[in-house]
């Protein structure tokens, strides 16, 4: 069974500067999550989806940030402008549904650079 | 407020000695339970999980863990570690239906081995 896929694995780019990521759960997986994870911390949650919709986005800065996930399998993460305290590990996961499995499946992550 | 704590920020263990790392968790009720493992430039992977039943969880790669309701700990062990266990730990707590299935995440321990 593949894993949840994600990139890019490694992004710089300028502040100011607009950034994407996309994620691929594992496959039948109903729930999707962003996270962002900053050196030393443990992941903070940005967006649950539940299929295509948005199931808690109360952390998401959404002044800047942006995610979307149309008919319900891969997702992109969006920051724009970049600011230099985005920097981070952009972690997305899956799980089968709310309830069911209970287990995230993480991916390798999308480590930012903001310069 | 639901919150979970890992004390150590850092542990320094001997390739061949035991190994506990410690996890509180602040909740009215008994709470889903899971430690998660991060290699290097890695996503997380799930070493086990406490449901219910049996307070002793035994997880991949040699892992275990106890829940002790009284204390509200869920303690990871290992009799053994290998140089390969050096990674950062994470212990998560998961209210339930309550939130969404949402995880709460410790603030990780990074584990380091001594030849």
């Amino acid at each position: 069974e593949a894993g949840v896929a994600q990139s890019p694995r490694y992004k710089i780019i300028e502040k100011r500067q607009s950034v994407a990521f996309w994620c691929n759960p594992i496959s039948g997986h109903a729930t999707l999550y962003w996270y962002q994870q900053i050196l030393g911390q443990g992941p903070k949650l940005l967006i649950q989806f539940q299929n295509n919709g948005v199931v808690d986005d109360s952390q998401l800065p959404k002044d800047r940030f942006s995610a979307e996930r149309l008919k319900g399998v891969d997702s992109t993460l969006k920051i724009q402008p970049a600011k230099l305290e985005d920097s981070a590990v952009y972690l997305c996961a899956s799980s089968l549904a709310p309830g069911q499995a209970y287990e995230q499946y993480f991916g390798p992550g999308t480590r930012l650079t903001v310069t | 407020a639901q919150s979970v704590t890992q004390p150590d920020i850092h542990i320094t263990v001997s390739e061949g000695a035991s190994l506990e790392l410690r996890c509180n968790y602040s909740y009215g009720a008994t709470p889903y339970l899971f430690w998660y493992v991060q290699s290097p430039g890695q996503g997380l992977q799930l070493l086990l999980k406490y449901f219910s039943g049996d307070t002793l969880v035994q997880g991949i790669k040699g892992f275990e863990a106890e829940f002790k309701r009284s204390q509200s700990s869920f303690n990871l062990r290992k009799p053994s570690v290998h140089w390969s266990d050096a990674a950062e730990y994470f212990c998560a707590v998961g209210p339930g239906m309550d939130s969404n299935y949402q995880l709460i995440w410790g603030a990780g321990t990074k584990l380091i081995i001594k030849p």
